[in-house]
Formats: C-alpha cells, structure tokens, sequence
C-alpha cells in the first residue's frame, strides 16, 4: 500500500514550457485535491475532484488545469510555466464520505520556474 | 484575506514542557477543524481534528481546544519531545454546498523542541 504518490519529485521548467505533475493513490479514495505551499501562506487548493469525470476549481486555479479519468490518478497541468509558479505541489486524497477529515497527503513535487 | 491565521511564525519549547500552538479564524461557516504536522521534505500528516459542537479533543499527548465565540483554537503537546519539531498547520472546512471538502490552511507555526 503506497498511499499518495507523486511524481516527480523535483522540476526545473523555462518560462512558457509545459508540463505535467502526476499524483497516483491506491487507497480507492473518491476525493482528490492539488495544493500549492508557498512561504507565509500556508498550502492554497488549486483543483479538487470528487470522482472520475467530476473536477472544480479551488481558491488559485489559474494557470492549471486537471482531469480524472480513473479513481487512482489526479494529474496536474501547467500549460505555460510562469515563474509565480514556482512552488512546492501537494496531492492529497480523502473518502468522500468526509473529504474535510484526515486528508492522506503525497511527499510533494518542487518546481522551479526560470 | 487569509480566513485561517497562525500568528507565530515559530516556537521553541524545552524537552518535556509544553508547547501550545494558536490559529485564529474569521470565517463563522467553518464547522471542522484540524492540525496537521509536517517534516521537511514530506507531505501534511493529520494530527488530530475537532468538530465545531466541541470544545475540546484529546489524543494522547495531543489536545486541541476550539473557543468558538473567540473564533481561536490551539493545539497543546505534552510533554513536548524533540520528534514534535515540525511545522504545524492549522486548517478548516467549511461545511456543504460548494465547499464540500475544502481544506482553508493557516501559515504554518515551526515547532522547534529543544533536548
């Protein structure tokens, strides 16, 4: 049992370069979520999914975009890399019986944007 | 506007004593709260949670104390071990509708327990 993995681990990316940040559970959890840490500001909802085919926008969405396909993977898209987003990327997932409860966080993914 | 706040960007506690951690809200919808705990270079590990018709929740070393009419809540460890040295966040969910498992966190408090 892995729990929240995300891959990879570290990224450098020229401005206006694409990519994509991947986060893979095997815990069947229904309710998947990015999160994005920078200094001083605690960590921001990007994007959550409640299901596969079902995804929303949270409070920094932009600049990012996700799907759901399967219930094991939630990747993350940056289709032109700004350097404001150089941060620290977390995906967690939860049950979606009570998402606000314990949310199983992955070990990150740090991009640098140049 | 940050709906979630932890004033103090760090503590530092003796072995053995007590550490209180504090976050502030402003949002009267949150009806959830919880700490999380973070080691560097790792994700947020859920520490212990509270639901808004409590004031208080225990878990071994771990008590966390909500004061809703203060719209403050704190996280007590004790005794305190140099193994608690982390950052810890602070961070609510605010129930139904479209906020239905959003997580709002505060900025963090960086535990340093000294042997």
């Amino acid at each position: 049992n892995a729990g929240v993995t995300q891959t990879p681990k570290f990224q450098v990316l020229k401005t206006g370069q694409s990519m994509t940040l991947q986060c893979a559970q095997d815990m069947n959890h229904e309710y998947m979520s990015w999160y994005r840490q920078d200094p001083g500001m605690g960590l921001r909802l990007i994007h959550y999914s409640v299901g596969a085919g079902i995804t929303d926008q949270g409070e920094v969405p932009n600049g990012y975009n996700v799907s759901r396909s399967t219930t094991e993977d939630f990747p993350l898209r940056l289709l032109s890399a700004a350097p404001s987003q150089t941060s620290v990327y977390f995906c967690a997932s939860s049950p979606l019986a009570d998402p606000w409860n314990e949310q199983f966080f992955g070990p990150g993914t740090r991009l640098t944007v140049l | 506007d940050q709906q979630v706040k932890q004033n103090s960007p760090s503590l530092s506690v003796q072995e053995g004593r007590i550490s209180i951690l504090n976050c502030d809200y402003t949002n009267s919808m949150f009806d959830y709260f919880l700490w999380y705990k973070k080691y560097p270079a790792e994700g947020p590990t859920f520490l212990i949670s509270i639901s808004s018709i409590k004031d208080k929740n225990e878990d071994g070393r771990f008590t966390v104390f909500l004061n809703k009419s203060a719209k403050h809540l704190s996280l007590h460890i004790v005794p305190s071990q140099p193994g608690d040295s982390a950052v810890y966040f602070c961070a609510a969910h605010a129930g139904g509708g479209t906020s239905y498992g959003k997580l709002t966190f505060g900025q963090g408090t960086i535990l340093t327990v000294h042997p």
